[in-house]
């Protein structure tokens, strides 16, 4: 079963523009991670929130965590055409398991 | 560091053979983990190991194997394979954050793209 779904499934926009991509997961969790992946290749951590954060900075990118409402979203600002990927949020089980669960993911398209 | 590395890059098996996928990380890991990755359906857990001699079945584990006997080396042995095993295969490792049953930032490896007729 999947524990965290991304939406939307798609997004294009104009470089420049922010790009704001959701998480939603079913039972509660330690952390929640964002990745990224370029077409055929390997996945690339971006942040993990902890259960206890609500909010995250790095860089361009801003992850918050609502766990009343079991959601997260990734904010990428002044998008790049270099951010074209799909994204995907990943969520454990709280004090469960070692299991760590993928959506499907976002892909994100940016035109220069 | 290599990081995570994986071995071989391409595969073609025919059904019924098996077949070895390799995969090592010289971070000193304790957690690491298999994922297969099909078109629309994200990543799925295959098998997870927290450390030498321990590993657990994730999502998808019917027709694999894996074993944990250092530290570095995860291998996944696919014993029969079949047309349904084709897919992208992901090897990943990470630290065990400490005080909770929970991982931490995962390090992939570049895949192993298998392809069985």
């Amino acid at each position: 079963s999947q524990q965290g779904e991304e939406d939307p499934q798609a997004l294009s926009i104009q470089e420049g523009e922010n790009a704001t991509m959701n998480c939603s997961y079913k039972t509660s969790i330690n952390n929640l991670q964002w990745y990224r992946q370029n077409s055929g290749r390997g996945l690339v951590h971006l942040i993990l929130i902890r259960s206890n954060e609500r909010e995250k900075h790095s860089g361009r990118l801003r992850v918050t965590l609502d766990t009343s409402k079991k959601s997260s979203s990734l904010l990428i600002t002044a998008s790049r055409a270099a951010d074209t990927a799909s994204y995907f949020c990943a969520t454990d089980v709280g004090g469960s398991n070692y299991k760590l669960t993928f959506g499907k993911g976002t892909l994100l398209t940016v035109n220069p | 560091n290599a990081g995570v590395t994986q071995t071989p890059k391409f595969q073609v098996l025919k059904t019924g053979q098996s077949m070895t996928l390799q995969c090592a990380q010289d971070m000193n890991h304790e957690y690491m983990s298999w994922y297969r990755q099909d078109p629309g359906m994200g990543l799925r857990l295959i098998h997870y190991s927290v450390g030498a001699g321990i590993t657990d079945q994730g999502e998808v584990p019917n027709g694999y194997n894996v074993s944990r006997s250092t530290t570095e080396d995860f291998p996944l042995r696919l014993l029969s394979a079949a047309p349904s095993q084709t897919s992208v295969y992901f090897c990943a490792s990470s630290y065990l954050h400490p005080g909770t049953v929970s991982t931490d930032t995962q390090y992939f490896g570049p895949g192993t793209r298998l392809t069985v007729l």
